[in-house]
């Protein structure tokens, strides 16, 4: 399957500052993105979908001020979580969907983030 | 939002039993695929069925799709203590979103 490299894999930040997660898919062109949060214990959440060139499309109860994201190429979205909270500890994971022949998106290994 | 709703939510097996997990879903879809994930880590992809296609094996892992019913099941034979972890249905109806179920957490007894 194609790939989608995310990064970083783990990153620990102190309360108040932005950090940013990078997802890319490394061997085609994607042309919707999608960003997945998951808590302790529970299932992945979508959080948003953005399409390359566009504004992302947030679902309820997510904050677009509070994760800001950017699709400015059609193999890079980034998601910052800015003013960051101990509530917002939680593994972040995006997928990609695009490129000719895939049929279904590929997710990239995900980003622990520790708010300390 | 979530898509489907898993069932059991645990399952706790002996080594060697076979393990079953039960994945319902509400809209129509492309395809639904299951995922693995141990403790504290990425998703592993397992095997992807398509909307038109009933059953899928991969080594020990049969998948059913039954698109009537909108339910999926997911069967690990022969299960292994390495086989202990989380697994996922999710759900894709278009445009490459990706809905998941609750999921099941099975563990296997040594």
């Amino acid at each position: 399957g194609a790939v989608v490299s995310q990064h970083p894999s783990r990153v620990i930040c102190k309360s108040g500052t932005s950090v940013k997660i990078e997802c890319r898919s490394l061997d085609f062109q994607a042309t919707t993105m999608f960003w997945y949060r998951q808590f302790p214990k529970q299932s992945l959440m979508l959080m948003a979908t953005s399409n390359e060139g566009s504004k992302a499309t947030y679902e309820q109860g997510v904050e677009k001020d509070k994760f800001l994201i950017n699709h400015a190429s059609l193999t890079l979205s980034t998601l910052t979580v800015t003013s960051a909270h101990p509530e917002d500890s939680s593994f972040y994971i995006c997928s990609a969907g695009g490129g000719a022949g895939n049929t279904e998106a590929f997710f990239g290994q995900g980003t622990r983030l520790t708010v300390v | 939002s979530q898509q489907g709703e898993e069932d059991p939510q645990a399952l706790s097996i002996q080594e060697g039993e076979n393990a079953t997990m039960n994945c319902s879903y509400k809209t129509s879809i492309n395809n639904l695929q299951w995922y693995r994930q141990n403790s504290g880590r990425g998703l592993v992809h397992l095997i992807l069925i398509r909307s038109n296609e009933r059953e899928k094996h991969s080594g020990r892992l049969r998948v059913t799709l039954d698109t009537s019913k909108k339910s999926s099941s997911l069967l690990i034979t022969a299960s292994r203590a390495a086989d202990t972890a989380s697994y996922f249905c999710a759900t894709e109806a278009g445009g490459f979103k990706t809905i998941f179920g609750a999921g099941t957490r099975l563990f296997v007894k040594a």
